[in-house]
């Protein structure tokens, strides 16, 4: 049972780039999210899906896209990267149904230079 | 607008003693969801203990005690009996929108000395 995976753990991308970060989880959750993270902040939410075949925006989803594969996996987006965009960013899931207890993936650190 | 607030950026407890970290929220949904995580120097996220906005008795999980003061919005962490590996940052985090938008605060980071 490994809970929440992400890839890759680590990514530099240059200004303009794109890339696709992958999300899965093994435990049968409705609802999975991602986060990032800033120097010394705390997490904001990008996008949310809520159940299989549903996407919504979080607080900070500008320069984002998401997907939702299946119920198990939920992968994160960058069209054209920014130097804003360089971050810790984080996946989870919550069963949902009252249990609302959020696990999270160990990260992915992106530097966009 | 800033929905969830941690004032103390930093905080230094002696080991074996209790600690309170604080946290105000500002939300008018009547039914909403109050967090505690800890994010240790190694990065990854743990979850502490969870308050619902309905629950009348504070929780408690081991040494971890949430102090819910409704009127005050208020949802303090109490560790007790503190222990090095406490040593961490904490932080505190709202759910609203049927438990789907989640909001965390800017974090407390707790130094246990010995």
């Amino acid at each position: 049972n490994a809970g929440v995976t992400q890839t890759p753990k680590f990514q530099v991308l240059k200004t303009g780039q794109s890339m696709t970060l992958q999300c899965a989880q093994d435990m049968n959750h409705n609802s999975m999210y991602w986060y990032r993270q800033d120097p010394g902040m705390g997490l904001r939410l990008i996008y949310y899906s809520a159940s299989e075949g549903t996407t919504d925006k979080g607080e900070v989803p500008n320069g984002y896209n998401v997907s939702r594969l299946n119920k198990r996996e939920f992968s994160l987006r960058l069209e054209s990267a920014a130097p804003s965009q360089t971050s810790v960013y984080f996946c989870a899931s919550t069963r949902g149904q009252s249990s609302y207890e959020q696990y999270f993936g160990p990260g992915t650190r992106l530097t966009v230079t | 607008a800033q929905k969830i607030t941690q004032t103390q950026p930093g905080m230094f407890v002696q080991e074996k003693e209790a600690v309170t970290l604080d946290c105000t929220y500002d939300t008018s949904d009547q039914s909403y969801g109050l967090f505690w995580y800890k994010q240790p120097s190694s990065g990854e996220m743990i979850f502490l203990i969870y308050q619902g906005s309905y629950d009348e008795q504070n929780a408690t999980e081991g040494r971890y005690s949430l102090n819910f003061q409704k009127a005050r919005k208020s949802a303090n962490l109490v560790i007790s009996a503190s222990q090095l590996g406490d040593s961490a940052m904490y932080f505190c985090a709202m759910a609203l929108g049927n438990f789907n938008k989640f909001y965390f605060g800017s974090g407390t980071k707790l130094n246990v000395k010995p």
